[in-house]
Parts: C-alpha cells; sequence; structure tokens
C-alpha cells in the first residue's frame, strides 16, 4: 500500500495564482484532512472530511477550497494565493472520525508564494 | 483555540544523555497522542494514552498521562540522534455537531541528538 500520497512536493506560486495540492489514499479511510504547518505554529487543522460529500472547516479555513467525490481523493484548492499561505501542507487519514484513531500522513507539500 | 502547551519549545542534547518533554492543558481531556515528526516527513504516531496515571513504555520511550488527565510527559532514555525530531501531542476534541472528532496539535518540541 502507498497510504498517503501527496502531489507536488514543491510548489511556487505567484500572489494570485490558484492551484489544487492533491491527496490520495488507498486505505479506504472514512476521514481526510488537510493541515498547514508553520514555523513557531503547530499544525492546524485547514478542512476536513468524514466521507464522500462531506467536509467542513477546522481552525483556519479561509483561501481554501476541498470537495470530496470519492473516497480516495481530497483535493485542496487555493483559490487566489496570498504570501501568507506560504506554508508546509499536509494531508492525513484515518479509519474513521472517531477519537484515538491513528492518523496517517502523507510526506507534505512545502508551497511559496512570492 | 490552542489547547496544548509543549515545554520546551528546542532540546539540544549529547547522545546518551536522558530527556523528558511535556504536555499540558488547562482543561481536562480524555485521552492524548504523541506523535514524531522527521525531517521532510509527515508525523507518525508513537502511542495513544487513555486512562489517568497511565504509563506506556515503547523501547527507551516512556509515555505518563497525568492522574488529573491534564498532563501527559514523554521521558527518553539513552537518547540517539536518530531519536531527532519534532515531538507533537496531540488530541481529540469533539466537533460542534458532537457525532465526529477532531484532532488538535500542540506546537511541538524539536530535540536534536548530537552525536
Amino acid at each position: 500500500n502507498a497510504g498517503v500520497t501527496q502531489t507536488p512536493k514543491f510548489q511556487v506560486l505567484k500572489t494570485g495564482q490558484s492551484m489544487t495540492l492533491q491527496c490520495a489514499q488507498d486505505m479506504n479511510h472514512e476521514y481526510m484532512s488537510w493541515y498547514r504547518q508553520d514555523p513557531g505554529m503547530g499544525l492546524r487543522l485547514i478542512h476536513y472530511s468524514v466521507g464522500a460529500g462531506i467536509t467542513d472547516q477546522g481552525e483556519v479555513p479561509n483561501g481554501y477550497n476541498v470537495s470530496r467525490s470519492t473516497t480516495e481523493d481530497f483535493p485542496l484548492r487555493l483559490l487566489s494565493a496570498a504570501p501568507s499561505q506560504t506554508s508546509v501542507y499536509f494531508c492525513a487519514s484515518s479509519p474513521s472520525p472517531t477519537r484515538n484513531e491513528k492518523l496517517f500522513f502523507g510526506s507534505g507539500t512545502q508551497l511559496s508564494v512570492l | 483555540t490552542q489547547l496544548l502547551e509543549q515545554s520546551p519549545q528546542f532540546l539540544s542534547i549529547q547522545e546518551g544523555e536522558n530527556l523528558t518533554v511535556y504536555c499540558n492543558s488547562s482543561s481536562v481531556f480524555s485521552s492524548l497522542q504523541w506523535y514524531r515528526q522527521e525531517p521532510g516527513e509527515g508525523p507518525v504516531l508513537l502511542v495513544t494514552v487513555v486512562t489517568g496515571g497511565e504509563v506506556k513504555k515503547l523501547k527507551r520511550l516512556t509515555f505518563q498521562f497525568g492522574d488529573a488527565r491534564k498532563d501527559s510527559s514523554l521521558h527518553i532514555t539513552a537518547a540517539q540522534p536518530g531519536d531527532t525530531g519534532l515531538y507533537l501531542c496531540a488530541l481529540y476534541w469533539e466537533n460542534s455537531g458532537g457525532s465526529n472528532y477532531k484532532l488538535t496539535f500542540g506546537k511541538g518540541t524539536l530535540l536534536t541528538v548530537n552525536p
């Protein structure tokens, strides 16, 4: 199993550009989520999904959109990139959205917005 | 809202030394997880503690959940360079609908073990 796969690994954008960060998991996990990691700020939840067709906001959702059309895929869209969105983005999944589940992370996408 | 405080923020030690890092909250939590993140990778779960006073061991790592369930610690015995990484504590909290849980992280302790 590949686990959680994120693409691209690195991306540079100009302010105002849009792009989609891809995330796919092959473990048939119900729950998927996106975090951003900034120095000194830890991991902050952007959006999450508890199943196909169901998404909800996390702590820092502004400027990001998500959709979940299949169990496997959970793309994160930046509508109009801003320098404040420069960060490392992690996608994660778990079998269900219940307490104490183990979260499986991808290896991250490093995004720079100039 | 940041529910978890981790200390110290940075720790640099020599190989063979012992160390303890801490995770604290002003609120009681029902369970807590510890993750380790190596450079360029995503976090990986080390342990979940669910019972007040619980102690779990993972080789040279000892995890403790406080009796009052408001704090947790991670102790590493005879640290090795391979222990280098960011140690994160995390807890699940219930969303407003009451049926699902979200995982929130502390800011982490960055550990460097020098050979």
